[in-house]
């Protein structure tokens, strides 16, 4: 089975600054990894598919990269309204959830 | 509008049966394979099941194989969850989704709110 590993599990950063979640398949993946924003008490919201395809609606801070086994997901410039947890999911076999990203304003 | 409303949550003891329901509108239903996401209070999300706009294709996590059962019914735009044998570690949010495709799995880009599902005695 297709393991995912999401890091950090947390961070704080301050506004302005640029973030970089990593997402890491135990196996190729090819591009089938997704990046979700959810924000407390709130549906997760998709923000990237194929791995670096921005979903129409989406603020071009936000970003995706990289293929195979590995992945980064990049806020160019955080800003107050991103505080969230930010989710990884490939979808190579059946759909699998990295372990999610707490970010938070320093 | 594009919209999911789940249903059919509650409080259940373990090992009895609940259905949940999916209510879609604002798009093609039968267009779009469907989901089942749930969330265990405080954790992250877990994929349930999904199934491809025909039901042609199903698919469930290794943790409710067995005991749950997805379908639908695109007469009625609807999505269903039949949970049998429910156990304590079922306890979570249940969210819909709706696939970006009809036929495979790829990523979910219209959600529900969620219906809480309890299990507990």
């Amino acid at each position: 089975d297709i393991q995912m590993t999401q890091s950090p599990s947390s961070l704080s950063a301050s506004v302005g600054d640029r973030v970089t979640i990593t997402c890491q398949a135990s196996q190729d993946i090819s591009n089938y990894l997704n990046w979700y924003q959810q924000k407390p008490g709130k549906a997760p919201k998709l923000l990237i598919y194929d791995a670096s395809n921005l979903e129409t609606g989406v603020p071009s801070r936000f970003s995706g990269s990289g293929s195979g086994t590995d992945f980064t997901f990049t806020i160019s410039s955080l800003q107050p309204e991103d505080i969230a947890t930010y989710y990884c999911q490939q979808y190579d076999n059946l759909p699998l959830f990295g372990g999610g990203t707490k970010v938070e304003i320093k | 509008e594009v919209q999911l409303v789940e249903s059919g949550g509650g409080l259940v003891q373990p090992g009895r049966s609940l259905r949940l329901s999916c209510a879609a509108s604002g798009f093609t239903f039968d267009d779009y394979a469907m989901h089942w996401v749930r969330q265990a209070p405080g954790k992250g999300l877990e994929w349930v099941s999904g199934i491809s706009w025909n039901s042609g294709s199903i698919g469930y996590a290794d943790s409710v194989k067995g005991r749950f059962t997805i379908s639908r019914d695109n007469a009625k735009n609807s999505l269903y969850l039949q949970m049998n044998s429910l156990r304590a570690e079922d306890t979570a949010l249940y969210y819909c989704a709706k696939d970006l495709v009809a036929t495979h799995w790829r990523a979910f880009d219209i959600w529900g709110q969620g219906t809480m599902v309890t299990v507990s005695s």
